[in-house]
């Protein structure tokens, strides 16, 4: 079975970066595209972008492009998410969540738990 | 971009009752790919329908899903107590994918 682990909640400044990490178990980590949505207080969802791991070549939404980076490090199956410039409207769950099909950005069949950034001074 | 639209807003039912949920789309979705998420407070979505009308492993048949082009929906044939929720859809056939709103299936 599929589990997508993520890192703890995070607490930062305005102006700050944040990390969020999340470790995938249970099938091949390479091929799959990890996606990153997150969730602000009472909000929808809102699609982030993703990477497939083997490809190497993030796909980011444009809203984020500058602002955001997607690695992945298929040696420890753990994709990561690195947001910049932190304002206060970036506090929100963070999730990654993974397809099930390679090679391919298409539905979230697994999701992680989520992180939650919270952005305050 | 495509926009999704759900409604409505907040589908007030009781258990037993059939919900029946809309998501329209801005522009054609290419191949159908609309997919449906159930999300309760505190946790991730969990993924209902995919292909639009394609039930998750392990998802009841009760949830089933329709529709083609723009217009999608979401059916509940019988209201379980634990279907009250929130539901989303999402279009992941054009890149930026998206997602609807949201529709808050209460209990009345």
């Amino acid at each position: 079975q599929v589990q997508l682990i993520q890192s703890g909640a995070e607490v930062k400044m305005p102006g700050s970066s944040v990390k969020v990490s999340c470790k995938a178990s249970g099938d091949t980590f390479s091929n799959y595209a990890i996606n990153w949505v997150r969730q602000a207080p009472g909000q929808g969802l809102e699609w982030m972008g993703g990477i497939i791991p083997s490809v190497g070549v993030p796909n980011y939404a444009r809203k984020f492009q500058g602002r955001v980076t997607f690695t992945a490090d298929k040696s420890t199956s753990t994709a990561y998410l690195e947001l910049r410039s932190l304002r206060s409207e970036d506090t929100a769950v963070y999730y990654c969540a993974r397809g099930h099909i390679v090679y391919d950005f298409s539905s979230f069949h697994f999701w992680g738990r989520g992180t939650l950034v919270t952005v305050s001074s | 971009e495509i926009v999704l639209t759900q409604s409505p807003g907040t589908l007030s039912l009781s258990p037993g009752e059939r919900a029946t949920l809309s998501c329209r789309a801005s522009q054609t979705v290419s191949s159908n790919y609309v997919a449906w998420y159930q999300q309760k407070p505190g946790q991730a979505p969990r993924l209902l329908i995919y292909g639009a009308s394609s039930r998750a492993t392990g998802v009841p048949d009760r949830f089933s899903g329709s529709g083609s082009g723009t217009d999608f929906t979401l059916t509940i044939s019988s209201l379980e107590p634990e279907d009250f929720a929130v539901y989303h859809c999402q279009q992941y056939g054009r890149s930026p994918l998206t997602f609807g709103g949201g529709t808050k299936v209460e209990i009345k």
